[in-house]
């Protein structure tokens, strides 16, 4: 049974494209979050939200929009694609917003061209 | 860049060797985490110390943290092959600061 999962796994896309990156935790989790891996692995938080209300809003550009219908899942629609864009966005979660263990997702691989 | 650092960016040891990593952070602490990321996997969370902690151990790993230089380190005892990995901290005050990873080698 996985705890916290990301579909798909793999994605590449032109630049200009519209695309989503869907999570689900099924841990009962009341806090998940989405971050960035570059090339570099460096790791920076984009967003969390806690029962459906956004908590972290990192300087991301406005072409990200994470949507969470209820608290299993925090949805990633991603705008207008650039190249920079390519990089592992992990999605995770954590039992309540003071962020105790988080529980992180396989990543997907996303590859603008 | 509050992104944390880590020493050294790449350790390569025998087995059964200890690894040590460091870990540097700028922000205030709630409490500090390692991470390990397998190659082309997600993170799955070693250990957890709180900001009132001095030292912690669970199993091969060791964690000490030292508020009054902003830093923490995370010591693998007796390594093997299956520690190869990325190792990370992750800064949890009032961001959520990730270290800029440690590659482990273990060798057999």
């Amino acid at each position: 049974d996985t705890a916290v999962s990301q579909t798909p796994k793999y994605l590449v896309t032109q630049m200009g494209n519209d695309k989503s990156i869907k999570c689900e935790q099924n841990l009962g989790h009341d806090t998940m979050y989405w971050y960035k891996q570059d090339s570099k692995k460096f790791l920076k938080i984009m967003f969390s939200y806690n029962n459906k209300e956004l908590i972290i809003n990192e300087t991301v550009p406005n072409r990200f929009s994470p949507k969470s219908p209820d608290k299993a899942h925090l949805n990633l629609h991603i705008n207008s694609l650039e190249l920079g864009d390519s990089a592992v966005y992990f999605c995770a979660s954590s039992q309540d917003r003071l962020r105790e263990t988080q529980y992180f997702g396989p990543g997907t691989r996303l590859l603008v061209l | 860049s509050q992104q944390g650092e880590e020493d050294p960016q790449a350790l390569s040891i025998q087995e059964g060797e200890n690894a040590t990593m460091n870990c540097s952070y700028k922000t205030s602490i709630n409490n500090l985490q390692w991470y390990r990321q397998n190659s082309g996997r997600g993170l799955v969370h070693l250990i957890l110390i709180r900001s009132n902690e001095r030292e912690k151990h669970s199993g091969r790993l060791r964690v000490t943290l030292d508020t009054s230089k902003k830093s923490s380190s995370l010591l693998i005892t007796a390594s093997r092959a299956a520690d190869t990995a990325s190792y990370f901290c992750l800064n949890q005050g009032g961001k959520l600061i990730f270290g800029q990873g440690t590659e482990l080698s273990v060798k057999p």
